[in-house]
């Protein structure tokens, strides 16, 4: 069966500093990845997306940016964080295409201070 | 653009009753799915069932059902039974079929569900 990793689940981090989150997926190849961000009492807001190796869309122009350096590895980043990218930030998967469900990791708490 | 409203910001429910949580969305377009998510205290993302537009027929997934009327642009869900472990943060999501390789998946504000035992 197929599983989704999030790592850190909890970051605290100071304003100015760089950011990386990790999202990986077990249990299958070649899948659609996601990157939400939910800010707090707020549904997700899709942040970017990808249909492969090296392939990442932009939804939000941002402080943030991912890659993809592996077929099942999806990385969050950031050169400096803002007060504003405090949130929990959530990685989904899917598979068939476009209007497949997609299934989510644990999430990550990140604090901005 | 395409809107998804949750108009309940919360809900409460006696154990073992049933619940109703209210859902529309607003789109062009003819051909796309909703979603129903459970988000508990943990946060993580659960499906708890789907729904393609095409299909008349409502979904079920054991205690959980939705009602969708295409044409009023409605997909409400309804927990019969409800459980303590149904407590969560409920939310609506809808995502149209462009054809292509990808599309944004939707989501609304969300409705927070209480038990009450």
């Amino acid at each position: 069966s197929q599983t989704i990793h999030q790592w850190p689940a909890t970051l605290v981090q100071p304003v100015g500093s760089p950011l990386s989150l990790e999202c990986t997926v077990e249990g299958t190849s070649n899948p659609n990845l996601y990157w939400y961000r939910q800010a707090a009492g707020r549904g997700l807001q899709l942040l970017f997306y990808s249909v492969g190796i090296g392939q990442i869309s932009s939804e939000v122009p941002q402080n943030l940016s991912a890659s993809r350096p592996q077929d099942r590895q999806f990385i969050l980043s950031s050169k400096k964080l803002l007060l504003s990218d405090s949130g929990f930030y959530l990685c989904a998967w899917s598979v068939l295409g476009i209007t497949d469900t997609q299934y989510f990791g644990p999430g990550t708490r990140l604090t901005v201070l | 653009a395409q809107t998804v409203t949750q108009s309940q910001p919360e809900m409460s429910v006696q154990e073992a009753e049933t619940v109703t949580l209210s859902c529309t969305y607003d789109t062009s377009e003819s051909d796309y799915y909703l979603f129903w998510y459970k988000q508990p205290p943990s946060r993580q993302m659960i499906l708890v069932i789907r729904q393609e537009a095409y299909k008349q027929q409502n979904a079920t997934e054991n205690r959980f059902s939705v009602n969708f009327q295409k044409a009023a642009k409605s997909f409400s869900l309804k927990i019969s039974d409800s459980q303590l472990g149904d407590a969560a943060m409920y939310f609506c999501a809808y995502i149209a079929n462009y054809g292509g390789s990808q599309g944004n998946l939707i989501f609304g504000k969300g409705t927070k569900l209480s038990v009450k035992p």
